[in-house]
């Protein structure tokens, strides 16, 4: 199984700061079309998970751009430009490169 | 518009059988992966298994904690996809979500459904 780390797992932001989210992946994320099957999602307290990137670094339909994502082999980021308040939430990684899918611990991002 | 409609959670007991369907309306049901992942209370995200599109042979994988307990069919007259439940232990109790991905020219549309709560105990 390909085992997804996340760092950190608590990220305190002031609105209006930068923020960074760091997914570590045990395997590289990379098939023969050149296709990263890394995605990222968020998940507001109480509600359903949310798509926000999909394969490293395409925004979803409707997610503003101030959200981005990188990476390649095993190491992939999710950049918030400027934090704001309803960013609040716990962010997760997933890969979709072979089954059984998995995705990392979350990251709590919490306004300072 | 894209709706979900997920139904069938509730009480079973350690042992029981429980069906969810996620019902989808307002995409390309024939064009659809469909997976279900699942949130036990004050836990992350964990992958239950999937059904691949019609296109791409309808097949199903499972996560190993639920390898030969859980099925995941579909009815492609109703939109609807299933996921039977048997065999349950404390350990599955998680809020279910239904997760149906299309492909259209190179853009992934991902939707998660509201969920439905499973809780096993006695």
């Amino acid at each position: 199984d390909i085992l997804m780390t996340q760092s950190p797992l608590s990220l305190p932001v002031t609105p209006g700061e930068p923020a960074s989210i760091s997914c570590r992946s045990s395997q590289r994320l990379l098939d023969g079309n050149g296709n990263i099957y890394l995605n990222w999602y968020f998940q507001k307290p109480g509600k359903s998970p949310q798509a926000l990137i999909y394969l490293g670094s395409n925004r979803a339909s409707g997610v503003p751009d101030r959200f981005s994502g990188s990476g390649s082999g095993t190491d992939f980021t999710l950049k918030i430009s400027r934090v704001e308040v309803e960013d609040v939430g716990i962010y997760y990684c997933m890969q979709a490169q072979q089954v059984p899918i998995t995705f990392g611990q979350g990251t709590r991002l919490e306004i300072k | 518009e894209v709706q979900l409609v997920e139904s069938g959670g509730g009480l079973v007991k350690p042992g029981g059988s429980l069906r969810v369907s996620c019902e989808v309306s307002g995409l390309n049901f024939n064009d659809a992966w469909v997976t279900w992942v699942r949130q036990a209370p004050g836990k992350g995200l964990e992958w239950v298994g999937l059904i691949r599109s019609n296109t791409d042979g309808g097949t199903t994988d499972y996560a190993a904690p639920v390898e030969g307990r859980f099925t995941i069919s579909k009815d492609d007259s109703e939109n609807t996809v299933y996921l039977q439940m048997n065999s349950l232990e404390a350990e599955d109790t998680a809020i279910y979500y239904c997760r149906p991905v299309v492909v259209i020219s190179l853009t992934h549309y991902d939707y998660w459904g509201p969920g439905t709560l499973v809780t096993v105990s006695s």
